[in-house]
């Protein structure tokens, strides 16, 4: 099955740093989504990007479907920016595949 | 709203005792999904539903039981909970067969098997 890794691991910013997130896949994908769990364990989807890129307000993503990986940047980050973030794919079946997770810490 | 209600928010059990997880989303989703999430292991799929009456196992079904008798609700049904399925679950929901819109997640069931 196809195989997720996402890194940092983790990772700690300053308030107002910006910060790359990424994630690599191992096979064609026609789903990619970014996905925020905040401290409270909600899980909130941030993009569906299987390609191109896109831009929420200081979020954006991009994915690069020929070479298997897509990136979350964050910029002016926000101490409430602070959890987990995950990618997870899928390649045109039901099956969705979650990466391990980015863990960020944003301090004050 | 637009929304997907999981209940119970949390749940503590004893080995053996059936129960069930219910879900259910006010959006007319064809999709629907359960997960679960370990500490180290990120979210695992455990059964999915194209659409009713169609289901599929995740890559966790072990232990787990699924239903799509109608389009709203999706339960999740452990016949003979153990503790290695002492979890936070969650159900998630979105527009299409094919998966290629986003993802909505319920809040969320901790359990805890005794």
């Amino acid at each position: 099955g196809i195989q997720v890794e996402q890194s940092p691991p983790d990772l700690i910013l300053q308030e107002g740093a910006n910060s790359t997130l990424r994630c690599n896949f191992s096979d064609s994908v026609n789903n990619l989504q970014w996905f925020h769990q905040n401290p409270w364990g909600q899980l909130i989807n941030l993009f569906y990007i299987p390609s191109g890129t896109k831009q929420n307000g200081r979020l954006s993503a991009t994915t690069v479907a020929t070479e298997r990986y897509s990136l979350l940047y964050i910029s002016s980050s926000q101490t409430t920016d602070s959890g987990v973030y995950f990618c997870a794919v899928s390649s045109n079946t039901g099956k969705l595949i979650f990466g391990q997770g980015t863990t960020l810490q944003v301090k004050p | 709203e637009a929304q997907v209600t999981q209940n119970p928010r949390y749940l503590i059990t004893v080995t053996g005792k059936k129960l069930t997880v219910t879900c259910s989303q006010n959006m007319n989703h064809e999709y629907m999904s359960w997960y679960r999430q370990d500490p180290g292991l990120g979210l695992r799929q455990i059964y999915y539903s194209m659409n009713v009456e169609v289901t599929d196992k995740g890559d966790v079904p072990e232990g787990y039981k699924v239903s799509r008798k109608e389009k709203r609700n999706f339960p999740l049904i452990l016949e003979s909970p153990s503790p290695n399925q002492t979890s936070l679950y969650f159900c998630a929901s979105s527009s299409t067969t094919a998966v290629n819109e986003k993802l909505f997640f319920g809040s969320g069931t901790q359990l805890s098997v005794l």
